[in-house]
This record gives C-alpha cells, sequence and structure tokens, in this order.
C-alpha cells in the first residue's frame, strides 16, 4: 500500500507556462513533505521542503503548496524552463522519523 | 567538493556471486542510508545508519547487509545476489536532526543476470 501517491508518471507543459506536479498522501501522521528533482543519471537533489503547520513555501520560481484535509499537496514551478525537465519526486515523513516515503515519481517534460 | 560517492557505477553479475557497492561521503555525515529505486515503485529504504556502528533495516532489507566501520563509509553487501535485486541503488548521507534534504550519489546500476 503506497502512503505516498503521485498518480500522473509524466506531464509535459510548454516552456514559459505553469507546471503543476501533484501528490496525494495517506498517513495523516505526516508533518514534514520534500520534492527532489532527479536528471538522467544523476542522484535526485532537493529541491523544497514545507512542514505541515503552514500551506505554501515558496523559494524563487518554486512553490509547494499544502492541503492537510485533502491529504494533498503539489508543486508549481512559474515560468517552466528547459532545464525543469527531470523527474519530480515527493517524500513525506513523520516529524523526527528518519525514514522518508517517496511517490513514484513524475517525469516533467517542457517543451520549447 | 561536498559530495556522496558510489561504485560501481554499473555492474553486471551473475546468481550467487558476492558483490559489494561502496558508498563514501566527505560531508562528516552522522546518516547514511541505501535506497533502491525500480520502475513505478519511486525510492524503497534498504538500510540506514545513525551512525558509527548503527545500523537498522529500512523497508526492503532482505538479501543486503550493511556495515558502518567508519563514519564516512557505508558499504552495500549483496551476499548472494538474485534476479530480483536488479535495480538502481542510491546511497545518501544527511546530518542528523535535520529531516529530509539528503545528499544522494549518482547511482549504481545493478543487473543479476
Amino acid at each position: 500500500d503506497q502512503q505516498v501517491k503521485q498518480n500522473s508518471p509524466s506531464l509535459s507543459v510548454q516552456e514559459g507556462r505553469i507546471s503543476i506536479l501533484n501528490c496525494d498522501y495517506t498517513n495523516s501522521m505526516f508533518d514534514y513533505f520534500l520534492w527532489y528533482k532527479k536528471y538522467p543519471a544523476e542522484g535526485p537533489t532537493f529541491l523544497i521542503s514545507i512542514s505541515s503547520i503552514k500551506d505554501k513555501n515558496e523559494d524563487g520560481r518554486f512553490t509547494v503548496f499544502l492541503n492537510k484535509s485533502a491529504k494533498h499537496l503539489s508543486l508549481h514551478i512559474v515560468p517552466s524552463q528547459p532545464g525543469d525537465s527531470a523527474v519530480y519526486f515527493c517524500a513525506a515523513s513523520v516529524g523526527g522519523d528518519y525514514q522518508l516515503i517517496w511517490g513514484a515519481g513524475t517525469k516533467l517534460i517542457i517543451k520549447p | 567538493e561536498a559530495q556522496v560517492t558510489q561504485n560501481p557505477r554499473y555492474l553486471i553479475t551473475v546468481t550467487g556471486k558476492k558483490l559489494t557497492v561502496t558508498c563514501s561521503q566527505n560531508m562528516n555525515h552522522e546518516y547514511m542510508s541505501w535506497y533502491r529505486q525500480d520502475p513505478g515503485l519511486g525510492l524503497r529504504q534498504i538500510y540506514y545508519s545513525m551512525n558509527v556502528e548503527v545500523t537498522d533495516k529500512g523497508d526492503v532489507p532482505e538479501g543486503y547487509k550493511v556495515s558502518r566501520k567508519e563514519k564516512r563509509n557505508f558499504p552495500l553487501i549483496l551476499e548472494s545476489p538474485s534476479p530480483n535485486q536488479t535495480s538502481l541503488y542510491f546511497c545518501a548521507s544527511r546530518l542528523t536532526g535535520e529531516v529530509g534534504e539528503l545528499f544522494f550519489g549518482e547511482g549504481s546500476r545493478l543487473t543479476v543476470l
């Protein structure tokens, strides 16, 4: 039973437009969420995180929104750039627990 | 340069032939972990270590061993590899007390025939 789900295996977006990547979770105990980005032949790299005490966190072109009642988070990238083409993983954890639970990833393709 | 280094990056082996994937980090991180990535399943934790001589099982530890004799190194050992261990493996590290923000190696693609 996957506790963190990314239901879209892939997403194609025009350059300059907004990319929205979604993630759903089932464990209401999760209180910290992260997004990682992965290029081919490289390891994942940390992108942005959000604590459950917030509903939004911004870092430049990247914004993560958390809807605790819906157990849903989303990553918005505005504007999308060619270098954003990558696989994006969302992950969640219970505070103080060192185990991250990962989604299956969404491959984002930015079209020129 | 701060990094996590894994070796080998690519390996093809046969069932039953013991192998070790090495992992080394130069950031003085206490916490280290091994993951495997399989299509449609994301990253699943194999083993993790909170510090030297302290290791614990993750979600999918069967068929794997680890050791943590030094802070910087965390090798993954497959005593008798089987085809279902064909996967992409990642080592990661971070400071303790900081949830998330793992630093990953570049990955080791293992094929067991």
